[in-house]
């Protein structure tokens, strides 16, 4: 029931834009987007409920499809800062929050 | 609002000790989380309480494990009788509802030798 990430990493130069993708093969409540940098805690990013709604946080956005079961974190403009291990987490009805395997993204100057 | 906290933040035992791990949440949030994390995967969820109320426990956990969240504040991890895969980072979060965000602590990092 983990959901699937990909791609499982992604290089880009700063500037660039990237697409992390999140599904499930289960009804979804809720999907959570969080960032962990080496050797440091998870940091919330974004929620998103029912509804297909989208959501922006400075220039990182998500969307998320209930109907498909799938979830999308778009990264504009990529900064160095946005290095890190995406994680997306999704929430069924047990309120258990189950995490993907992560997308390593690398920007380089 | 001073963050989730958690101690120690490394920890090195023999095989067949004991170890308990702390986590002090965020006073506001009710819901508190127990993961554990290891090299290039996401969190693997432990357990968790809402108040003082354990509501579920992972099936992958054996009963070497026990969690506390005695009087709904802060909550204990103590896994008995290590053994070397249970080396990994113990993460503990907090929220306030389900649809909030977590607050993740820096983690325990557990190492068994």
């Amino acid at each position: 029931q983990q959901p699937v990430q990909s791609p499982q990493a992604v290089i880009l130069r700063e500037g660039e834009d990237a697409v992390i993708n999140c599904s499930s093969s289960k009804a979804l409540y809720s999907v959570h987007w969080y960032r962990q940098k080496h050797g440091e805690a998870p940091v919330f990013l974004m929620i998103l409920l029912k509804g297909g709604e989208q959501k922006g946080h400075d220039k990182i956005s998500a969307s998320f499809n209930e109907k498909k079961q799938q979830s999308s974190l778009y990264l504009t403009a990529s900064q160095l800062s946005y290095s890190g291990t995406y994680f997306c987490g999704t929430l069924k009805s047990n309120y258990k929050l189950t995490f993907g395997k992560g997308t390593l993204l690398t920007v380089n100057p | 609002d001073t963050g989730v906290s958690q101690d120690p933040r490394h920890k090195i035992t023999k095989r067949g000790q004991n170890v308990t791990f702390r986590c002090d949440p965020i006073s506001e949030h009710n819901r508190l989380y127990w993961y554990r994390q290891t090299l290039g995967q996401g969190p693997e969820f432990l357990t968790y309480f809402q108040n003082e109320a354990q509501l579920e426990k992972s099936r992958l956990l054996s009963d070497r494990f026990s969690a506390e969240r005695p009087k709904g504040s802060f909550s204990t991890l103590e896994i008995q009788r290590t053994e070397q895969g249970d080396s990994a980072m113990y993460l503990c979060a907090s929220s306030l509802v389900p649809y909030h965000g977590y607050t993740f602590g820096s983690g325990t990092r557990l190492t068994v030798v």
